[in-house]
C-alpha cells in the first residue's frame, strides 16, 4: 500500500518568512496530492491540491510543487502570518476510478508555528 | 461549496453503550464517504470507506461489528460505535468525496467513553 512520509514534524518561523513542508510517497499509482490545514479541535481543511499532470500550482501565498519522478511534493507558504499556525497534513491518493478512488493516505503532519 | 457537517460535535457516553455519529454533505452529493480516527497529536487513520447503497469497506484491523457504517443516501453516512469502551475515546472525522474536486472533511466528533 501507499506510504507517505512528511517532514519536518515541527516548523517554527517568524512572521513574514516562508515555510516549506515536504512529503514523499511510495506508490507510483498515486496521482492526486492534497494538502490540509487542521486547527486544534477541528477537521482538516483542504487548502490546495495538485494532480500528477501538473508540476506546480499556486494560490495566493500558497504553492505546491510535485516531482513525480522522485515521488515527492512540497507545500510552500510565503509571507507567513500568525493565523497560518496550525497542523498541516499532506496526503496521496490513487487515480480516479477503481475501489481506491479518493482513499487518502496521510503524512504524519507538521506543526507550523508563526511567531509575530 | 463542499461543506460537510458532523453531528454531534462532542459526545460523552458510558462504557457499554452505543453512539451514533452522523456525517452529511450539505451542498453536494457524495457516493463515497470516509471515516477516520485521530489520536491526539497524531495523523488521521482511515477506518473505512462508505459507499452509498452498499456495504462499507473496512481497513485492516478495524472491527466491522464494532464500528457499524451505514450510507443510506447520497448525503448521509453514519458511524455507530457499539458497546463503547474507554479505548474507543478518540476524535472521529468523516470526509465526503466530491468527484473532480477532492475530499472535504467534517469538523470532527470528540467521543469520550467513561
Amino acid at each position: 500500500g501507499e506510504n507517505v512520509e512528511q517532514h519536518p514534524s515541527t516548523l517554527s518561523v517568524q512572521e513574514g518568512d516562508s515555510a516549506v513542508i515536504k512529503c514523499t510517497y511510495s506508490d507510483s499509482a498515486s496521482n492526486y496530492f492534497p494538502w490540509y490545514k487542521q486547527e486544534l479541535g477541528k477537521g482538516p481543511q483542504l487548502i490546495i491540491d495538485i494532480r500528477s499532470n501538473v508540476g506546480e500550482k499556486k494560490d495566493q501565498r500558497i504553492a505546491v510543487t510535485l516531482n513525480k519522478t522522485a515521488k515527492h511534493f512540497s507545500l510552500h507558504i510565503t509571507e507567513t502570518q500568525p493565523e497560518d499556525s496550525a497542523v498541516y497534513f499532506c496526503a496521496a491518493s490513487p487515480n480516479a476510478g477503481g475501489t481506491s478512488y479518493g482513499k487518502l493516505t496521510f503524512g504524519q503532519g507538521t506543526i507550523l508555528t508563526v511567531h509575530p | 461549496g463542499a461543506v460537510v457537517s458532523q453531528h454531534p460535535s462532542r459526545v460523552i457516553c458510558k462504557s457499554g453503550t452505543s453512539v451514533k455519529i452522523e456525517c452529511r454533505s450539505l451542498d453536494f452529493q457524495a457516493t463515497t464517504m470516509f471515516w477516520y480516527r485521530q489520536f491526539p497529536k497524531k495523523s488521521l487513520m482511515l477506518m473505512a470507506t462508505s459507499n452509498e447503497g452498499s456495504k462499507a469497506t473496512y481497513e485492516q484491523g478495524v472491527e466491522k461489528d464494532k464500528f457499524l457504517i451505514n450510507h443510506a443516501s447520497l448525503t448521509l453516512s453514519t458511524l455507530t460505535v457499539t458497546s463503547a469502551h474507554p479505548e474507543d475515546s478518540s476524535f472521529y472525522i468523516c470526509s465526503a468525496l466530491a468527484r473532480g474536486r477532492g475530499s472535504y472533511f467534517g469538523p470532527g466528533t470528540r467521543l469520550t467513553v467513561t
